[in-house]
């Protein structure tokens, strides 16, 4: 079964640091861009930052300079180093898998990262 | 950046109802476009890409239209279980931005 799992989420400070993981499964996760996407409460969805195969790494302008996406492609693993959270980071996160020419197929279950 | 403007940002419609939305880009991205559903609760599942192109398993009632800087979603026989929000995103290049969401409610 095709699966993402999101955790590391929790209660943090506001510029304190949290590290999200997400675990693939049931596909070649090497092959496959991968997305951190987050969604507030009552909000819509908002595309974070994500990498592709090659390992290149994009940002949204609101988390550029904060946040550090990466990939470990030996442990089927995307990750998300937060720094200098702030309280509009709250959020559920959900990391996503996207095919090249097509949308974002699979989603994880999300992660709740709340900054207080 | 380039932006995403969908409209309404809420509808109210009946079952049965043959219902439209529009997301707008603020400069063209070909037909780079996905659409997604959104249940509340859910994790959002894709329902086209390409603009046009349905996602495998979608209901065939579902199509979309469009390219360069206007695009439709349209549902043509609304159902109960299409109750949801909807999100356009553009792919053409980063950042990978969404519309603001409409949310198809019950009349």
């Amino acid at each position: 079964e095709v699966q993402l799992v999101e955790y590391g989420g929790g209660l943090v400070q506001p510029g304190g640091s949290l590290r999200l993981s997400c675990a693939a499964s049931g596909f070649t996760f090497r092959s496959y861009d991968m997305h951190w996407v987050r969604q507030a409460t009552g909000e819509g969805l908002e595309w974070v930052s994500g990498i592709g195969t090659t390992g290149d790494t994009h940002y949204s302008d609101s988390v550029k300079g904060r946040f550090t996406i990466s990939r470990d492609n030996a442990k089927n693993s995307l990750y998300l180093q937060m720094n200098s959270l702030r309280v509009g980071d709250t959020a559920v996160y959900y990391c996503a898998r996207k095919v090249w020419g097509a949308g974002m197929d699979v989603w994880g279950q999300g992660t709740t990262v709340t900054v207080s | 950046d380039i932006q995403m403007t969908q409209s309404p940002s809420t509808l109210s419609a009946s079952v049965g109802d043959r219902v439209t939305i529009t997301c707008r880009a603020s400069q063209s991205i070909s037909n780079w476009l996905a659409w997604y559903q959104q249940k509340p609760g859910k994790v959002p599942k894709v329902l086209i890409f390409k603009a046009s192109t349905l996602e495998s398993g979608v209901p065939s009632r579902f199509s979309g239209s469009g390219s360069g800087t206007e695009f439709t979603l349209t549902i043509s026989s609304l159902q109960p279980d299409d109750f949801a929000t909807y999100y356009c995103q553009k792919y053409d290049a980063y950042p990978l931005t969404f519309g603001g969401g409409t949310k198809v409610e019950i009349k």
